[in-house]
């Protein structure tokens, strides 16, 4: 188990403007994934955070609007870039330890809530 | 993509009375989990079943699995008020290693 702490846990930003959130574990993770969270929605994968490397994206998400970083095994960053209302969601982090069986199940920390005016 | 499906989408019932909720998904797979939401924060694990597995409990949880089917079912026995949260399916595919999470069912528990 691991005890993830996201920070900020809510937000009101303005249209145009960016937001970093970060993301710390209190113990070595082998995978780090941020997630979306639309209003009454489900959870939809962003990217896959890589230690020392540039994130895994999935398909819709591009580097220049949500730049992450994850300089080590304990700590990785999502930024919202150039906002807009649509961009408002639950912004989370979740982390797995392991491979292969052993990393089948994802711990999340208590999300992130942006509002875009 | 999404893979799961779940229903219903919400779900109301008297404390004490069971819940069933069901997912269904569309690739084979490695494995499928159900997570717990409250209050629109992070997820909790609740239990994950294996896709040569039929049937998992956990204390007042059961879940079942028919992949022949591709469906699975969360059934939560003598329900509680701190029940009450959305519930997701979310599966590995055989194909890679993402975790890919259904829409959800909100159940709320009635005192």
């Amino acid at each position: 188990s691991a005890v993830i702490s996201q920070k900020p846990s809510r937000d009101i930003c303005q249209r145009g403007t960016s937001l970093t959130i970060q993301c710390q574990v209190d113990s070595q993770v082998t995978m780090m994934f941020w997630y979306r969270q639309q209003p009454g929605q489900s959870l939809t994968l962003i990217a896959t955070a890589n230690q020392g490397s540039e994130a895994t994206y999935e398909s819709g998400f591009v580097i220049d609007k949500f730049p992450i970083s994850r300089p080590n095994l304990t700590f990785s960053t999502l930024t919202v870039s150039n906002m807009s209302p649509e961009d408002s969601s639950i912004y989370l982090c979740s982390v797995s330890f392991g491979f292969g069986v052993q990393a089948e199940k994802l711990f999340f920390g208590s999300g992130t809530q942006l509002s875009v005016l | 993509s999404q893979q799961g499906e779940e229903d219903p989408q919400a779900l109301s019932i008297q404390e004490g009375e069971n819940a069933t909720m069901n997912c269904s998904y569309k690739t084979s797979i490695n494995n499928l989990q159900w997570y717990r939401q409250n209050s629109g924060r992070g997820l909790v694990h609740l239990i994950l079943i294996r896709s040569n597995e039929r049937e998992k409990h956990s204390g007042r949880l059961r879940v079942t699995l028919d992949t022949s089917k591709k469906s699975s079912s969360l059934l939560i026995t003598a329900s509680r008020a701190a029940d009450t949260a959305s519930y997701f399916c979310a599966t590995d595919a055989s194909r890679d290693d993402k975790i890919i999470f259904g829409k959800g069912t909100r159940l709320h528990i009635l005192p």
